[in-house]
C-alpha cells in the first residue's frame, strides 16, 4: 500500500522564480492538504483540495496556489519566491468520508537563495 | 483564535525516565486531537489520536495521552523512555468529525541520553 509520495525531495530556487511541487496521495484517499514547515516550527496549513476544488485556505498570500487532478494527485505552486518561503513543504492525504486522519508525505525541502 | 501551545521547547531526559509533554489548545467547538512525531530524517507520523470516548488514549510505542476538556489540555506521557524516542513531538487539533485543516503546536524536541 503506497503511502503519500512527494517530488522533488529537494529544490533550490532563486528569489523571484516560480516553483511547482507535486504530491500523490495514499491509495484510496481523495483529499489533499498542503502545509509549510519552517525550520524549528510546527507545520502551518496552506490549503486543502477536494473534488479538484480548493476547499479551505490558511493565511497564505495568493502567490501560493494549487491544483488537484482527477486522479486526486495535487500540485502546489509558489510564484515570486521570497527568501522566507524556504521551508519543508508537506503534503497530507485523507479520505473525506473516512477516519479524519491525515497521512503525511516526506516533504519537499525548498531553499530560496 | 485557534491555536496550540506546547509548554516545553526542548526536553532532555535519561533513558528509563518518565516523560510528560504538555499541550493546551484554544479552539471554538468540539475537536479532534493528535500527537505527531518526527524522528530525525523521517516524515511526520501519527503517534495517537483522540476523536471521542475514553479520554485516555493509547498510541504506538507505549505512548498515551489524556484529554482533559475542562483544561483544554492533551498531555503526552510515557512511563519509561528509550534512546530511540529522540525526536520532535507535535501536538495538533482539528475540527471534530472532519478531515479539515490541522493546527499544530510549535513542537517539543526530546533528547534522550543513553
Amino acid at each position: 500500500d503506497a503511502g503519500v509520495t512527494q517530488s522533488p525531495t529537494h529544490l533550490i530556487k532563486t528569489r523571484g522564480q516560480q516553483v511547482t511541487l507535486r504530491c500523490s496521495p495514499k491509495s484510496g484517499h481523495d483529499t489533499v492538504s498542503w502545509y509549510q514547515q519552517a525550520l524549528g516550527q510546527g507545520p502551518q496549513f496552506i490549503f486543502q483540495y477536494y473534488e479538484e476544488e480548493e476547499r479551505q485556505r490558511g493565511n497564505f498570500p495568493d502567490r501560493f496556489s494549487g491544483h488537484q487532478f482527477p486522479n486526486y494527485s495535487s500540485e502546489l505552486n509558489v510564484n515570486a519566491l521570497l527568501l522566507g518561503d524556504s521551508a519543508l513543504y508537506l503534503c497530507a492525504s485523507s479520505l473525506e468520508h473516512g477516519s479524519y486522519e491525515q497521512y503525511f508525505g516526506p516533504g519537499t525541502r525548498l531553499t530560496v537563495t | 483564535a485557534q491555536s496550540v501551545s506546547q509548554h516545553n521547547h526542548h526536553v532532555i531526559l535519561s533513558e528509563a525516565a518518565s516523560l510528560e509533554l504538555g499541550c493546551n489548545y484554544s479552539y471554538g467547538g468540539t475537536v479532534n486531537l493528535f500527537w505527531y512525531v518526527q524522528y530525525p530524517g523521517q516524515h511526520l507520523q501519527l503517534l495517537l489520536k483522540y476523536f471521542s470516548g475514553d479520554p485516555l488514549v493509547k498510541g504506538i510505542k507505549g505512548f498515551e495521552a489524556e484529554f482533559i476538556k475542562s483544561k483544554f489540555s492533551f498531555n503526552l506521557r510515557k512511563p519509561s523512555v528509550q534512546w530511540s524516542d529522540t525526536a520532535e513531538y507535535f501536538c495538533a487539533v482539528s475540527r471534530y468529525s472532519s478531515a479539515s485543516k490541522i493546527i499544530f503546536g510549535s513542537g517539543t524536541r526530546l533528547s534522550i541520553r543513553p
